[in-house]
């Protein structure tokens, strides 16, 4: 199975700051033939099911705003909140769709500072 | 836009199966397009795929290999829905269970994800 893991577990970031979650993969999670790195984060809130916010590791879900941004490649990827605002307040998990099974980090907890 | 909608008993004794339905609205079960998946979510917060079903001229699924011994999932095309029977539960069972769409070929990312059941197991 490839492992995810995310860091840091929690942070807790002022209104209007950036945050930046890391996701790093076991292995490679990167097609050749496509180029395409196959990461997807989700976003949960309190007594919600979890919510796709990004595919392909950078293409936003329609409707998410453009404050939300995906980046990286290969095995390390990061999720970025270029502003952050009251309502961004959840828990944020990466998940690679690689390969079955697929996989998820252990969820990243946003609070404000 | 695909809708799920959940169904099942939250508390189910120890030793016995566990059942829940995922009734779709927006979309066909049948469709070869799309996955259908089940994941659940520990107490403490981990997230697990279980499983998935889907048509591709016949019905397909891949099973996740900690509960593959123990899992089972299928398709109801007159009632469009699919179901995930889970055999022999333990407390290390207990968690919330969600029903979720997947794409096709390589776009496996889940979307959208059903409401949820929180399931217990205990005598």
């Amino acid at each position: 199975d490839i492992m995810m893991t995310q860091s840091p577990d929690s942070l807790a970031v002022s209104l209007g700051e950036r945050a930046t979650i890391n996701c790093k993969s076991s292995q490679s999670v990167l097609f050749s033939s496509n180029n395409k790195n196959y990461i997807a984060w989700y976003q949960q809130k309190a007594g919600q099911p979890p919510k796709l916010l990004i595919y392909w590791t950078s293409a936003r879900e329609s409707g998410v705003p453009d404050r939300f941004s995906g980046s990286g490649s290969g095995t390390d990827f990061a999720l970025t909140i270029s502003s952050l605002q009251a309502e961004d307040v959840a828990v944020y998990y990466c998940q690679q769709y690689y390969r079955t099974p697929w996989t998820f980090g252990q969820g990243t907890k946003v609070e404000i500072k | 836009q695909v809708q799920l909608q959940q169904s099942g008993p939250g508390l189910v004794k120890p030793s016995q199966t566990l059942s829940l339905t995922c009734a779709i609205s927006g979309d066909s079960v049948s469709n070869n397009t799309a996955t259908w998946n089940w994941i659940r979510q520990s107490p403490s917060g981990g997230l697990e795929w279980l499983g998935r079903t889907y048509y591709r001229s016949e019905w397909n699924n891949n099973y996740a290999e900690s509960v593959r011994s123990r899992i089972t999932m299928s398709a109801d095309t007159s009632k469009n829905e699919f179901s995930l029977h889970l055999n022999s539960v333990t407390p290390e069972d207990t968690a919330a269970y969600y029903c979720a769409r997947g794409g096709s070929g390589y776009e496996n990312w889940l979307d959208p994800w059903g409401p949820g059941t929180r399931v217990t197991v205990s005598s």
